[in-house]
């Protein structure tokens, strides 16, 4: 069963850039089945879809936070990441890395994912 | 954004009773819907997939029902472990949303 670690500073100062890194183990990042999304949770907002990417580095991004947003994969690491630019206290949260898995099929749009196992998270604080 | 609207928002109950969360998304949203729970201080936990299926090793105590706008887990008899916040997460369309929660505790 893959299991997800997010790592990353606790603590960024306002305007400055955040960076995550997501390592999976006990699976493969490369794998064409999985899409690897990031999720954040803060009191004021609940939980928020940031975005996934794709093993080939194809991605979509939530776009409230698309122009401040990158996202990248390391296959031979087994690793993705999260870079947030120009952060405020609004972008305090704990930030969860999660894998997507193929759920239904449409003729049409091809399949839709659901994230079925997640990391434990890691809490990050906007502040100077 | 799909709206997603859970309700309760949160629910008093006894180990043994049946319990009922309904979510409702502000467009239709096919089965695309996921249930997750989650306990202070832990990552959300996935039950239910594309509406109904189960989650493997997830107890059948948990059902999800529902397709369109309206959705609910159901909670057969309530144990001890199940108080917790239980949220609902649209993947339909882009972005994919989630409910405000529904905290479920002790009577």
């Amino acid at each position: 069963q893959a299991q997800l670690q997010e790592s990353g500073p606790g603590q960024v100062r306002p305007s400055q850039t955040l960076s995550l890194t997501c390592t999976v183990s006990g699976g493969s990042v490369s794998t064409g089945d999985y899409y690897w999304s990031w999720v954040r949770q803060s009191p004021g907002k609940g939980l928020e879809w940031i975005g996934y990417i794709f093993y080939s580095g194809s991605t979509y991004y939530n776009p409230s936070l698309k122009s401040r947003l990158t996202m990248s994969v390391d296959t031979s690491k087994d690793q993705f990441s999260l870079t947030l630019t120009s952060v405020t206290a609004a972008d305090t949260a704990v930030y969860f890395c999660a894998r997507a898995a193929k759920a239904s099929y449409n003729i049409l749009t091809g399949y839709y994912y659901y994230m079925d196992v997640w990391g434990k998270g890691t809490a990050v604080t906007v502040s100077s | 954004d799909i709206q997603m609207t859970q309700f309760p928002s949160t629910l008093s109950a006894s180990a043994g009773d049946r319990v009922t969360i309904t979510c409702r998304a502000s467009q239709t949203i096919s089965n695309c819907m996921a249930w997750f729970q989650q306990k202070p201080g832990e990552a959300p936990k996935l039950l239910i997939y594309d509406a109904s299926s189960l989650q493997s090793g997830v107890p059948s105590s948990f059902s999800g029902s529902g397709s369109g706008t309206e959705f609910t887990l159901t909670i057969a008899s309530l144990q001890p472990d199940d108080f917790a916040t239980y949220y609902c997460q649209q993947y339909y369309y882009y972005p994919w949303t989630f409910g405000q929660g529904t905290k479920v505790e002790i009577k």
